[in-house]
C-alpha cells in the first residue's frame, strides 16, 4: 500500500518570502500521479497543482512550483512571494496511475499548516 | 464547466437520528465519487467511492453507507448517528481526462448532540 508522509505539521513565513513544504512517499508503482490541496479556513478543499509521474519537467501554476524527485519519492511545493491569502492547510495526495477497481482513490497526507506572518 | 453541490452545509443532529447528505456533480457523466470525512484539526478520512451505478466501496466499516442512485448523485446516510460521527463530510469527483485531480464540495459540517 502506498504511503504519504509530511512530516512538518506546521510551518510559518514572512509575507512575501519562499516557503518550502515537504512531502515524501512510498510506492513500488512507476505510474502514479501527485497532488498539493490547499484548505483555508472554509474548509474548501482547493487543488493546487498536479504532477504526472511520467514528466520529468517540474509542474508550476503561477506562484506555485514543485521540486519532484522520483528516485528520492519526494515531492514538495515551493510557494513564492508568499501572502496572507496562502494560509492554509497543504495537503500532499498520491494517486495511482492504474485504472483498476481499487486504484481510484487519493492517499492524503497528515498535512502541513501555513502560517502567513504580516 | 463541471460543478459539484453538495448539501446541507452544516446539520446539527440527535445521537440515534438518521442522517442523509447529498452530492451532485453536473458538467460530466460517469466520473468516480468520493465521501471523506475530517476531524477537527485532522486528515481527511476516505470513507466510500463509487466508480459507477450501483459500485460502492467501502475504505471504513462504520454505521454509515452510501448510495450512488444515479450517475451523477452519491449519497451518504445513517440509519442511527452516533457521537463519534460528528465531523466536517466533504464530496468530490475525479475522472480520467483530468489526470484523476480530485475536485471537492464545499463540505457539511455535522454535529451531533
Amino acid at each position: 500500500a502506498q504511503t504519504v508522509t509530511q512530516s512538518q505539521p506546521e510551518m510559518s513565513v514572512q509575507e512575501a518570502e519562499t516557503v518550502t513544504l515537504s512531502c515524501t512517499y512510498d510506492t513500488s508503482e512507476s505510474d502514479y500521479y501527485l497532488f498539493w490541496y490547499k484548505q483555508p479556513p472554509s474548509r474548501q478543499m482547493i487543488l493546487v497543482i498536479r504532477q504526472e509521474a511520467y514528466k520529468q519537467q517540474n509542474a508550476t501554476e503561477n506562484r506555485f512550483s514543485v521540486n519532484f524527485q522520483k528516485a528520492a519519492k519526494s515531492f514538495s511545493l515551493k510557494i513564492s512571494d508568499s501572502q496572507l491569502g496562502d494560509a492554509a492547510m497543504y495537503f500532499c495526495a498520491y494517486r495511482s496511475g492504474y485504472s483498476n477497481f481499487g486504484n481510484e482513490k487519493l492517499t492524503f497526507g497528515t498535512g502541513t499548516r501555513l502560517t502567513i506572518i504580516p | 464547466s463541471q460543478t459539484i453541490h453538495q448539501w446541507p452545509a452544516t446539520l446539527v443532529q440527535p445521537v440515534g437520528s438518521p442522517l442523509s447528505l447529498e452530492c451532485t456533480v453536473e458538467g460530466t457523466s460517469n466520473p468516480n465519487l468520493y465521501w471523506y470525512r475530517q476531524a477537527a484539526g485532522r486528515g481527511l478520512q476516505l470513507l466510500f467511492y463509487s466508480v459507477g451505478i450501483g459500485q460502492i466501496s467501502s475504505e471504513v466499516p462504520q454505521n454509515l453507507s452510501a448510495s450512488r442512485p444515479q450517475d451523477r448523485q452519491f449519497i451518504l446516510s445513517s440509519k442511527k448517528l452516533l457521537l463519534s460521527d460528528s465531523g466536517f463530510y466533504l464530496c468530490a469527483w475525479s475522472k480520467s481526462p483530468d489526470g484523476w485531480s480530485q475536485h471537492f464540495g464545499d463540505g457539511t459540517r455535522l454535529s451531533i448532540l
